[in-house]
């Protein structure tokens, strides 16, 4: 195993159009996170899946943003009409339920709304 | 989840001991002190966990005050790969019966600059 794989790493997007990442998380992992981290910030939590089960969206995931697990596995992100400050690095990350463990995060999706 | 003070930046020699301290005066007591690093353009890295008694593994020990209100990170010998932004994190502990995300609350942390 790989570890957590998020693609694309980089993304530039014009403002208004739609963007979408995936996350593929630790093969036997049954949570997974998406976190927001924006320059000189640390990473801001956006939701969270156990298994396919969304069961917690933080108020940053405006309504433009949705987010799936559709069987569990990888995860995908949706940002619909781009803003420019939507522009930041977004991190997956997974780990395993329930236990005090540790989450795996993956390198990041990039991106940039010019 | 109680909240965290770290020191903005710290410096340390590279073949040192860089030593990060973390305050969480308001933990309580079924919550643990998580530390995680991320180094530039990567993503955040898990070191080391812990409850009440100190944690020593590959990466570096953890040392938690008595009374729990602050912990220090220990990088025993630092090498200039341990430049990285570190992060203290406090967060519930789980059980089976429990329904905590498991979800982490990040901070700023401290930018520690290993030198030459």
């Amino acid at each position: 195993d790989t570890g957590v794989s998020q693609n694309p790493r980089h993304k530039i997007t014009k403002r208004g159009q739609n963007v979408t990442f995936r996350c593929d998380p630790i093969s036997e992992h049954n949570r997974l996170y998406w976190y927001r981290q924006t320059l000189g910030q640390g990473p801001e939590f956006l939701t969270y899946f156990q298994n396919e089960a969304q069961l917690e969206k933080s108020r940053l995931l405006s309504d433009r943003f949705s987010a799936e697990r559709p069987k569990g596995s990888f995860s995908t992100l949706e940002i619909q009409r781009t803003e420019q400050g939507d522009s930041a690095m977004y991190l997956c990350a997974s780990s395993l339920a329930p236990g005090n463990t540790e989450a795996f995060f993956g390198q990041g999706t990039r991106l940039t709304v010019v | 989840d109680a909240k965290t003070t770290q020191p903005t930046s710290m410096d340390c020699a590279e073949g040192r001991a860089a030593n990060l301290p973390c305050n969480h005066s308001t933990i309580s007591g079924n919550e643990y002190v998580y530390w995680y690093r991320q180094i530039h353009s990567q993503g955040p890295q898990y070191i080391i966990h812990g409850l009440k008694n100190n944690e020593t593994n590959e990466m570096a020990s953890l040392i938690i005050t008595e009374d729990r209100k602050s912990s220090t990170l220990i990088l025993p010998h630092a090498t200039l790969r341990d430049t990285a932004v570190y992060y203290c994190i406090v967060r519930v502990a789980e059980s089976a019966l429990s329904s905590n995300t498991g979800k982490l609350i990040f901070g700023q942390g401290t930018t520690l600059q290993v030198k030459p």
